[in-house]
């Protein structure tokens, strides 16, 4: 079995500032790691992923995440933030399962 | 390519009642799944299907069903609605429903149960 942990379920941030939203991860097998966005009213779209090789990985939008297998990790990072980032973010992982596991979320919030 | 698109984008329908969402996939897709969105148990998955099999179900009552056609377009529907049904209803689609593969998703169909 596999489950996804989001640690925050919202993070409010200033404009311009650096963020990180937190993503564990629990599995028995090997996994493959998503980061996807959903913007109001719309659906999800994928941010990037971690499927083998280098542990960092770079998505759109200047997002980027680090796989952290001592730590069971998956943590997304941006540098400075927009207010056009504002969006709810989600951590998903999959691995001995079609099926992919979703966290509940994290709601990023900016402020100008 | 166009993306995975949802109808109808909005629902209203009452207590009782029944409702079918339909779910076009991207072109060369053959996997379709659903997952139902709510402010208070996120994401939850309902089923999928991959080549018009169910491959794989949820934890949703039995009044939730679904079919895929042999042109990987998708129906779910939901019968004897009760108000706890009312959610955003996604569809994802991919290429084999592999554990690598990405997921696109559609826009939702918004289901309000009055």
């Amino acid at each position: 079995a596999q489950s996804v942990t989001q640690l925050d379920s919202q993070v409010p941030v200033f404009e311009e500032a650096p963020v990180e939203l937190r993503c564990n991860y629990s599995s028995s097998v090997s996994v493959y790691l998503f980061w996807y966005v959903q913007y109001p009213n719309q659906g999800l779209q994928l941010l990037l992923k971690y499927l083998s090789g280098s542990t960092l990985v770079k998505g759109i939008n200047g997002f980027e995440a680090e796989f952290n297998k001592s730590q069971t990790s998956f943590h997304l990072r941006k540098p400075s933030v927009h207010i056009s980032d504002t969006a709810e973010y989600f951590c998903a992982v999959s691995g001995g399962s079609y099926i992919p596991t979703f966290g509940r979320g994290t709601s990023l919030i900016v402020h100008p | 390519k166009a993306g995975v698109t949802q109808t109808p984008r909005y629902l209203i329908k009452t207590r009782g009642q029944q409702v079918t969402l339909s779910c076009s996939p991207i072109s060369g897709h053959r996997s379709v799944s659903w997952y139902q969105q709510t402010p208070g148990q996120g994401l939850q998955f309902l089923f999928e299907y991959f080549s018009e099999t169910q491959r794989n179900k949820g934890n949703f009552p039995g009044r939730f069903s679904g079919r895929q056609f042999s042109n990987s377009r998708s129906e779910m529907n939901v019968s004897t609605l009760e108000l706890g049904d009312s959610a955003l209803y996604l569809c994802a689609s991919s290429l084999a429903g592999a554990e690598t593969d990405t997921q696109y998703f559609g826009p939702g169909t918004r289901l309000t149960v009055l």
